[in-house]
Protein backbone atom coordinates (compact mmCIF):
# COMPACT_ATOMS: atom_id res chain seq x y z
CA UNK A 1 0.00 0.00 0.00
CA UNK A 2 0.85 3.74 -0.07
CA UNK A 3 2.52 5.08 2.59
CA UNK A 4 1.71 8.48 4.17
CA UNK A 5 3.08 10.27 6.54
CA UNK A 6 2.44 13.58 8.66
CA UNK A 7 4.14 16.02 10.45
CA UNK A 8 4.59 17.33 13.07
CA UNK A 9 3.06 14.61 14.69
CA UNK A 10 1.53 17.30 17.48
CA UNK A 11 1.70 20.92 17.46
CA UNK A 12 0.92 23.62 19.81
CA UNK A 13 0.27 27.10 18.61
CA UNK A 14 -0.67 30.43 20.74
CA UNK A 15 -3.85 31.61 19.41
CA UNK A 16 -3.32 34.08 16.23
CA UNK A 17 -0.53 31.90 15.12
CA UNK A 18 0.13 30.48 11.80
CA UNK A 19 1.00 26.98 11.13
CA UNK A 20 2.11 24.21 8.47
CA UNK A 21 1.27 20.94 8.22
CA UNK A 22 2.80 18.62 6.04
CA UNK A 23 1.72 15.42 4.52
CA UNK A 24 4.67 12.76 2.55
CA UNK A 25 3.12 10.21 0.38
CA UNK A 26 5.40 7.50 -1.19
CA UNK A 27 3.22 6.76 -4.55
CA UNK A 28 1.60 7.90 -7.37
CA UNK A 29 -2.11 9.08 -6.42
CA UNK A 30 -5.09 10.63 -8.09
CA UNK A 31 -7.17 12.23 -5.05
CA UNK A 32 -5.63 14.27 -1.95
CA UNK A 33 -7.88 15.12 0.78
CA UNK A 34 -7.37 16.53 4.04
CA UNK A 35 -9.42 16.40 6.92
CA UNK A 36 -10.44 18.32 10.49
CA UNK A 37 -11.47 15.64 13.05
CA UNK A 38 -12.77 17.25 15.83
CA UNK A 39 -13.20 16.15 19.77
CA UNK A 40 -16.51 13.72 18.87
CA UNK A 41 -14.93 11.78 16.55
CA UNK A 42 -16.79 14.26 12.80
CA UNK A 43 -13.91 13.91 10.23
CA UNK A 44 -14.78 17.20 8.53
CA UNK A 45 -13.39 17.69 4.75
CA UNK A 46 -11.32 20.40 4.31
CA UNK A 47 -9.99 20.33 1.11
CA UNK A 48 -9.83 18.13 -2.04
CA UNK A 49 -7.01 18.63 -3.66
CA UNK A 50 -4.87 15.90 -5.77
CA UNK A 51 -2.79 19.07 -7.22
CA UNK A 52 -2.31 22.63 -7.18
CA UNK A 53 -3.10 25.24 -4.70
CA UNK A 54 -6.78 25.74 -3.06
CA UNK A 55 -7.53 28.66 -0.13
CA UNK A 56 -10.79 28.34 1.95
CA UNK A 57 -10.87 31.35 4.28
CA UNK A 58 -7.91 30.98 7.04
CA UNK A 59 -7.09 27.79 5.46
CA UNK A 60 -5.00 26.79 2.43
CA UNK A 61 -3.38 23.89 0.79
CA UNK A 62 -0.79 23.11 -2.05
CA UNK A 63 -0.11 19.53 -3.16
CA UNK A 64 2.88 19.57 -5.26
CA UNK A 65 1.97 15.68 -6.67
CA UNK A 66 5.00 15.16 -8.54
CA UNK A 67 7.00 15.47 -5.41
CA UNK A 68 4.74 13.34 -3.57
CA UNK A 69 3.90 16.06 -0.69
CA UNK A 70 0.97 18.29 0.35
CA UNK A 71 1.11 20.95 2.79
CA UNK A 72 -2.16 22.72 4.65
CA UNK A 73 -1.53 26.34 5.93
CA UNK A 74 -3.49 27.76 8.59
CA UNK A 75 -3.54 31.35 9.13
CA UNK A 76 -4.69 33.42 12.15
CA UNK A 77 -5.21 30.16 14.11
CA UNK A 78 -8.00 30.05 16.40
CA UNK A 79 -9.02 27.47 19.36
CA UNK A 80 -12.07 25.75 17.19
CA UNK A 81 -9.34 24.97 14.95
CA UNK A 82 -8.15 22.59 17.93
CA UNK A 83 -8.41 18.80 16.91
CA UNK A 84 -6.39 16.09 14.78
CA UNK A 85 -6.05 17.00 10.97
CA UNK A 86 -5.21 13.72 8.14
CA UNK A 87 -4.42 14.11 5.22
CA UNK A 88 -5.33 10.79 2.95
CA UNK A 89 -4.76 9.78 -0.54
CA UNK A 90 -5.96 7.30 -2.98
CA UNK A 91 -5.59 5.42 -6.11
CA UNK A 92 -8.43 3.12 -5.40
CA UNK A 93 -8.59 2.70 -2.05
CA UNK A 94 -7.45 5.34 0.89
CA UNK A 95 -4.55 5.54 3.07
CA UNK A 96 -4.91 8.01 5.97
CA UNK A 97 -1.61 9.42 7.45
CA UNK A 98 -0.98 9.07 11.34
CA UNK A 99 -2.77 12.65 11.50
CA UNK A 100 -1.32 15.88 12.83
CA UNK A 101 -2.73 17.14 16.62
CA UNK A 102 -3.40 20.98 17.53
CA UNK A 103 -4.09 22.17 19.72
CA UNK A 104 -4.81 25.96 19.85
CA UNK A 105 -4.53 27.82 23.31
CA UNK A 106 -5.83 31.53 24.29
CA UNK B 1 -24.41 18.60 -0.44
CA UNK B 2 -22.59 15.54 -0.30
CA UNK B 3 -23.94 14.42 3.42
CA UNK B 4 -23.26 10.72 4.69
CA UNK B 5 -25.04 10.01 7.79
CA UNK B 6 -24.54 6.89 9.96
CA UNK B 7 -26.59 5.30 12.56
CA UNK B 8 -26.45 5.16 15.60
CA UNK B 9 -24.11 7.34 17.10
CA UNK B 10 -23.25 5.32 19.88
CA UNK B 11 -23.79 2.03 21.33
CA UNK B 12 -23.59 -0.31 24.39
CA UNK B 13 -24.02 -3.62 24.46
CA UNK B 14 -23.39 -6.91 25.76
CA UNK B 15 -20.68 -9.36 24.68
CA UNK B 16 -22.04 -11.87 22.22
CA UNK B 17 -24.63 -9.58 20.62
CA UNK B 18 -25.16 -8.51 17.04
CA UNK B 19 -24.80 -4.78 16.67
CA UNK B 20 -25.83 -3.38 12.95
CA UNK B 21 -24.41 0.16 11.53
CA UNK B 22 -26.11 1.71 8.63
CA UNK B 23 -24.29 4.10 6.72
CA UNK B 24 -26.59 6.44 4.12
CA UNK B 25 -25.85 8.86 1.45
CA UNK B 26 -27.83 11.47 1.85
CA UNK B 27 -28.42 13.38 -1.44
CA UNK B 28 -26.20 11.60 -3.68
CA UNK B 29 -25.68 8.14 -5.25
CA UNK B 30 -22.60 6.31 -3.58
CA UNK B 31 -21.41 3.00 -5.98
CA UNK B 32 -18.94 2.46 -3.15
CA UNK B 33 -18.94 2.67 0.20
CA UNK B 34 -16.11 2.10 2.65
CA UNK B 35 -16.13 1.10 6.21
CA UNK B 36 -12.79 2.18 8.81
CA UNK B 37 -12.25 1.76 12.47
CA UNK B 38 -10.16 4.05 14.53
CA UNK B 39 -8.99 3.22 17.85
CA UNK B 40 -7.81 5.85 20.64
CA UNK B 41 -5.21 8.31 19.21
CA UNK B 42 -5.01 6.36 16.08
CA UNK B 43 -5.39 6.96 12.86
CA UNK B 44 -8.21 5.26 10.47
CA UNK B 45 -7.86 1.80 9.11
CA UNK B 46 -9.77 0.84 6.42
CA UNK B 47 -11.76 -2.84 7.00
CA UNK B 48 -14.04 -3.34 3.93
CA UNK B 49 -14.72 -1.77 0.79
CA UNK B 50 -18.31 -2.34 -0.40
CA UNK B 51 -19.42 -1.99 -4.09
CA UNK B 52 -23.68 -1.59 -4.53
CA UNK B 53 -25.05 -5.31 -5.61
CA UNK B 54 -21.54 -6.98 -4.85
CA UNK B 55 -19.77 -8.35 -2.15
CA UNK B 56 -17.64 -6.47 0.21
CA UNK B 57 -13.84 -6.52 -0.44
CA UNK B 58 -11.79 -7.38 3.10
CA UNK B 59 -8.82 -6.08 3.53
CA UNK B 60 -6.00 -8.57 5.30
CA UNK B 61 -5.97 -9.57 8.94
CA UNK B 62 -10.44 -7.99 8.55
CA UNK B 63 -13.17 -11.34 9.11
CA UNK B 64 -15.63 -11.24 6.73
CA UNK B 65 -17.65 -13.58 8.91
CA UNK B 66 -17.54 -11.09 11.81
CA UNK B 67 -18.02 -7.75 9.95
CA UNK B 68 -20.50 -8.89 7.89
CA UNK B 69 -21.42 -5.84 4.61
CA UNK B 70 -24.10 -5.52 3.20
CA UNK B 71 -24.68 -2.26 0.26
CA UNK B 72 -27.95 -3.56 -1.03
CA UNK B 73 -29.02 0.27 -2.69
CA UNK B 74 -26.77 2.82 -3.48
CA UNK B 75 -27.43 5.03 -0.52
CA UNK B 76 -27.09 2.75 1.78
CA UNK B 77 -24.72 0.51 3.46
CA UNK B 78 -24.48 -1.92 6.49
CA UNK B 79 -21.86 -3.22 8.88
CA UNK B 80 -23.30 -5.60 11.44
CA UNK B 81 -20.62 -6.92 14.47
CA UNK B 82 -21.78 -10.44 14.98
CA UNK B 83 -20.96 -12.25 18.12
CA UNK B 84 -19.42 -8.65 19.38
CA UNK B 85 -16.94 -9.02 22.01
CA UNK B 86 -14.96 -6.35 24.51
CA UNK B 87 -12.35 -6.27 21.71
CA UNK B 88 -14.48 -4.63 18.91
CA UNK B 89 -14.93 -1.94 21.07
CA UNK B 90 -13.75 1.32 18.39
CA UNK B 91 -15.16 4.07 16.89
CA UNK B 92 -16.27 2.97 13.47
CA UNK B 93 -16.89 5.64 10.36
CA UNK B 94 -17.85 5.03 6.97
CA UNK B 95 -17.27 6.96 3.94
CA UNK B 96 -19.16 7.52 0.53
CA UNK B 97 -17.82 8.17 -2.53
CA UNK B 98 -20.24 9.56 -5.38
CA UNK B 99 -20.81 8.09 -8.16
CA UNK B 100 -20.54 10.55 -10.81
CA UNK B 101 -19.03 13.62 -8.88
CA UNK B 102 -22.53 14.78 -7.80
CA UNK B 103 -23.47 17.21 -5.32
CA UNK B 104 -20.73 19.57 -5.38
CA UNK B 105 -17.94 16.90 -5.46
CA UNK B 106 -15.50 15.56 -7.30
CA UNK B 107 -14.99 12.04 -8.61
CA UNK B 108 -13.05 10.13 -6.10
CA UNK B 109 -13.45 12.60 -3.36
CA UNK B 110 -15.38 10.74 -0.48
CA UNK B 111 -17.47 11.77 2.19
CA UNK B 112 -17.44 10.81 5.74
CA UNK B 113 -20.53 9.38 8.14
CA UNK B 114 -19.83 11.36 11.88
CA UNK B 115 -19.15 7.36 13.07
CA UNK B 116 -20.83 5.05 15.83
CA UNK B 117 -18.80 4.16 18.76
CA UNK B 118 -19.49 0.61 19.90
CA UNK B 119 -19.20 0.03 23.39
CA UNK B 120 -19.09 -3.43 24.37
CA UNK B 121 -19.56 -4.90 28.01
Amino acid sequence: GIQVEQSPPDLILQEGANSTLRCNFSDSVNNLQWFHQNPWGQLINLFYIPSGTKQNGRLSATTVATERYSLLYISSSQTTDSGVYFCAVSRNQFYFGTGTSLTVIP
Amino acid sequence: GAVVSQHPSWVICKSGTSVKIECRSLDFQATTMFWYRQFPKQSLMLMATSNEGSKATYEQGVEKDKFLINHASLTLSTLTVTSAHPEDSSFYICSARSAGGGAGSSYNEQFFGPGTRLTVL
